[in-house]
This record gives C-alpha cells, sequence and structure tokens, in this order.
C-alpha cells in the first residue's frame, strides 16, 4: 500500500542553523500539508500547498518558513533559523484529488530537536 | 473557527471489552468531514474511521464505529473488544467541507490503556 515518506526520522540541530524536512506524498496525491505536534500537545496546522502555491497557513507559519515542491515527487519544509521553541514532531500528509477520498494520509513524522 | 474538544486526557479499559472515547466540536457549517485518527508509540498518525456529516449512518470499520450526533456535535469513538495492540493516543479531528483545500482541526487527544 502506497505511503507518504519523511526523512529524516530525527533531526538534531543547533538553534540559529537552518533545517529542511523532506517528504515524498503518496504518487497521485496533488493536496499536501504539513503539521507539527509539540510535545505533549494536539496536532496544529502549519500549512497547505496545491499546485505548486500555498493554499492555506497558519499563525505558526511565520517568515521563518517556507515550503517548496522542487521536483515532481518531493515536498520540503524550511526553517531558516530554528528556535527552541521549534522542537516538535513534524508530520507530513497529502491527500487525493477526488471528492470521494478525503483522507489526508500522514507520515511518519520527523522529530526535529532544536539544541 | 471551527473547534474540537476532547474533554478526557486518559482513559483505561481491560482487554476484550469495550470503551468509548468523547469528543465535541463546534462549527456553524452543514457539511463537514470527521475523523478518529490513532497514533501509537511511534508516533505515526494512523486514520481510524472518518464520518461524513450528511450521512445520518454511523461509520463503523471493522472493531470500530462511531456515534455521530450532528444536533448536539458530538463524535465519539467505540472500540469493541479491545486489544493490547489498540493503545495509543486518539485524536479527534475535522475537516471543512469537500471541495475546500482545507486543515484538519484536531482535538487535544485522549490516552487510551489497555490491561491484560
Amino acid at each position: 500500500e502506497p505511503e507518504v515518506t519523511q526523512t529524516p526520522s530525527h533531526q538534531v540541530t543547533q538553534m540559529g542553523q537552518e533545517v529542511i524536512l523532506r517528504c515524498v506524498p503518496i504518487s497521485n496525491h496533488l493536496y499536501f500539508y504539513w503539521y507539527r505536534q509539540i510535545l505533549g500537545q494536539k496536532v496544529e496546522f502549519l500549512v497547505s500547498f496545491y499546485n505548486n502555491e500555498i493554499s492555506e497557513k497558519s499563525e505558526i507559519f511565520d517568515d521563518q518558513f517556507s515550503v517548496e515542491r522542487p521536483d515532481g515527487s518531493n515536498f520540503t519544509l524550511k526553517i531558516r533559523s530554528t528556535k527552541l521553541e521549534d522542537s516538535a514532531m513534524y508530520f507530513c500528509a497529502s491527500r487525493p484529488t477526488t471528492l470521494a477520498k478525503n483522507i489526508q494520509y500522514f507520515g511518519a513524522g520527523t522529530r526535529l530537536s532544536v539544541l | 473557527a471551527q473547534t474540537v474538544t476532547q474533554s478526557q486526557p486518559e482513559m483505561s479499559v481491560q482487554e476484550a471489552e469495550t470503551v468509548t472515547l468523547s469528543c465535541t466540536y463546534d462549527t456553524s457549517e452543514s457539511d463537514y468531514y470527521l475523523f478518529w485518527y490513532k497514533q501509537p508509540p511511534s508516533r505515526q498518525m494512523i486514520l481510524v474511521i472518518r464520518q461524513e456529516a450528511y450521512k445520518q449512518q454511523n461509520a463503523t470499520e471493522n472493531r470500530f464505529s462511531v456515534n455521530f450526533q450532528k444536533a448536539a456535535k458530538s463524535f465519539s469513538l467505540k472500540i469493541s473488544d479491545s486489544q493490547l495492540g489498540d493503545a495509543a493516543m486518539y485524536f479527534c479531528a475535522y475537516r471543512s467541507p469537500p471541495g475546500a483545500n482545507s486543515k484538519l482541526t484536531f482535538g487535544k487527544g485522549i490516552t487510551l490503556s489497555v490491561r491484560p
């Protein structure tokens, strides 16, 4: 069964450094999402992406964040200058285009630790 | 804005017994989707079950079923014949009407433990 793949599974970085989290959505999906989950808290929406542009973003998704689909398969989340409070689990999700399949499929997540 | 409330932080069930996890939501929309996701210790988010608001019939998936009360804005998950592998965090989520490229709004989650 196809699945959303995220790499790396765990990323450790120093405060102020740039990180890129990578996702390979399911191949025939065209809607992509990033969510984050700070330890012990609920999953929060960051951004949605369709047709090579951001469709919606939350207040969390400030100028330090950016997303990109550099090729036909990858979907990346970049944090330009990480802060301690960016430490969280980051989930990528994708969704098919057919309205009958309004399900977001999640990857296993990338645990980001900012030191 | 839509909100999702899971008021019970933790629940426990004996193996083979039945447990119900509660969820309420607030919305002004008439058509939407509701979901339950499971997050085991591996922290991957796994879809358990979904419900379309326009359907009166409650969704079922094997041992999992929902009690969808649209007027009360309630969406509870019933797990029958609980198994040790059901132990996980369970999140209730809301999604706006079809056709919109809209986000999932999650509740805070409930930790379910299963006693052998």
